[in-house]
């Protein structure tokens, strides 16, 4: 039973452009999302978060997006540079648990 | 502030040994939680130690085991190792004490092979 889903398994984009990831989510426990940057044979690197008493946290060229109703979340990062490419986790966790539950990840490549 | 380390950072094993692996948490964080990254299952929760103390557990084994120390600082440890235990293993601190949720920061990973 996969709680937490992201759906493309890789994802293209073109300097300069709008790269956009998407995540599912299916438990309605969950109130914690986050967003990870990782290299291969490295460890995740945190991105941004953003709890569920909110729609939309920015962060520089990063955007989160949560649509509860939906139970789903984006990640837009604008704009899009090639230092960007990489595998993109999104994770999500209950109130009062240290346990992320991680989707399968989306790789980005962005392309000079 | 320095990140979370964790040593070794590459072990080779072989099937029927036991391995230990150590994670040095953010100077300040008193959580602790161990993942593991397979090309199969992804990233998947260990537990988290807090204080010490256990306070959440994943799905796997009773192989797998972990402990906290008093300066937060980690281990984890496998027993009778299978092919199967071959992942990469991350270690992740947080800040966060008990309600709400916190960004967890994880450090560069163990790659355990088992042969």
């Amino acid at each position: 039973d996969q709680q937490v889903k992201q759906n493309s398994p890789s994802l293209s984009v073109q300097e300069g452009r709008i790269s956009i990831l998407n995540c599912d989510y299916t438990n309605s426990m969950f109130d914690y999302f986050l967003w990870y940057k990782k290299y291969p044979a490295e460890g995740p690197t945190f991105l941004i978060s953003i709890s569920s008493i909110k729609d939309k946290n920015e962060d520089g060229r990063f955007t989160v997006f949560l649509n509860k109703s939906a139970k789903h979340l984006s990640l837009h990062i604008v704009p899009s540079q090639p230092g960007d490419s990489a595998v993109y986790f999104c994770a999500a966790s209950a109130s009062n648990t240290g346990k992320l539950i991680f989707g399968q990840g989306t790789t980005l490549q962005v392309k000079p | 502030k320095a990140g979370v380390t964790q040593t070794p950072r590459y072990l080779i094993k072989t099937r029927g040994q036991q391995v230990t692996l150590s994670c040095s948490p953010i100077s300040g964080h008193r959580s602790v939680s161990w993942y593991q990254q397979t090309p199969g299952q992804g990233l998947q929760f260990l537990f988290e130690y807090f204080s010490e103390t256990q306070r959440n557990k994943g799905n796997f084994p009773g192989r797998f085991s972990g402990r906290q120390f008093s300066n937060s600082r980690s281990e984890m440890n496998v027993s009778t190792l299978e092919l199967g235990d071959s992942a990469l293993y991350l270690c992740a601190s947080s800040s966060w004490t008990s309600g709400g949720s916190g960004a967890q920061y994880f450090g560069p990973g163990t790659r355990l092979l088992v042969l």
